[in-house]
């Protein structure tokens, strides 16, 4: 089955404790991104990858880092979280042609912060 | 810099009634427009899109929307909507001139009543 899977998906931490949000797609997708949701502001981009070893800064990159050794792995890394990035993460990805471009979402991380 | 609007915060019909959630772009350059799907606790499932073409697309059950460049508009339209279709609607934008970018509108949660 095609699909994006994220972990966790619910997160509970304290501030500055090091945090690791996995995403892995099984389509063989180039393009693969990170979102975050918060009431009222609808997703926000924090980070895109084209491709293996190409990553570029979205909307809301701060406080945030990436990776992307692998096509099908993008890893979300929250060095020092705080209780500002408390929100609902989510990972995507697509093919990356003209002729298509529809995002296929993960089922969400949901992050706590303390 | 890109943006969309979605004006509606809550949308609300009756069931068997047509529905109407407006979306509002700005972008440099071509762009590509989505509509997305939101159920609870859930991630965003894709609904339809434009890229070129044809102003009006027909996507996933039963939607429709109509592309105006003019406008600039892209308004998630259906002629009879039911229950099940109560969710929260997203609207994003991508540009050929920055394709990895993808900016989302606020989301409108539609309400569709017996």
């Amino acid at each position: 089955e095609a699909q994006v899977t994220q972990n966790p998906r619910y997160l509970i931490t304290v501030t500055g404790k090091k945090l690791t949000v996995t995403c892995s797609q099984n389509m063989n997708h180039e393009y693969m991104s990170w979102y975050r949701q918060d009431p009222g502001l609808g997703l926000r981009q924090i980070y895109y990858s084209m491709n293996v070893e190409v990553t570029d800064k979205g909307d809301v990159p701060e406080g945030y880092k990436v990776s992307r050794k692998e096509k099908r792995n993008f890893p979300l890394i929250l060095e020092s979280p705080s209780p500002n990035q408390t929100s609902l993460y989510f990972c995507a990805s697509s093919l990356f042609r003209q002729d298509t471009g529809e995002l296929f979402f993960g089922e969400g991380s949901r992050l706590t912060v303390l | 810099a890109q943006s969309v609007a979605q004006p509606e915060d809550q949308v609300n019909v009756a069931e068997g009634n047509p529905l109407t959630v407006k979306c509002t772009y700005s972008v440099s350059g071509n762009p590509y427009l989505f509509w997305y799907v939101q159920y609870p606790n859930r991630g965003l499932q894709f609904l339809l899109k434009y890229i070129t073409g044809d102003n009006l697309v027909k996507g996933s059950y039963g939607f429709e929307a109509e592309f105006n460049k003019s406008q600039t508009s892209f308004h998630l339209k259906k002629p009879s909507a039911l229950v099940s279709d109560s969710a929260l609607y997203f609207c994003a934008v991508r540009s050929n001139t920055n394709a990895g970018k993808s900016t989302f509108g606020d989301g409108t949660t539609l309400t569709v009543k017996p």
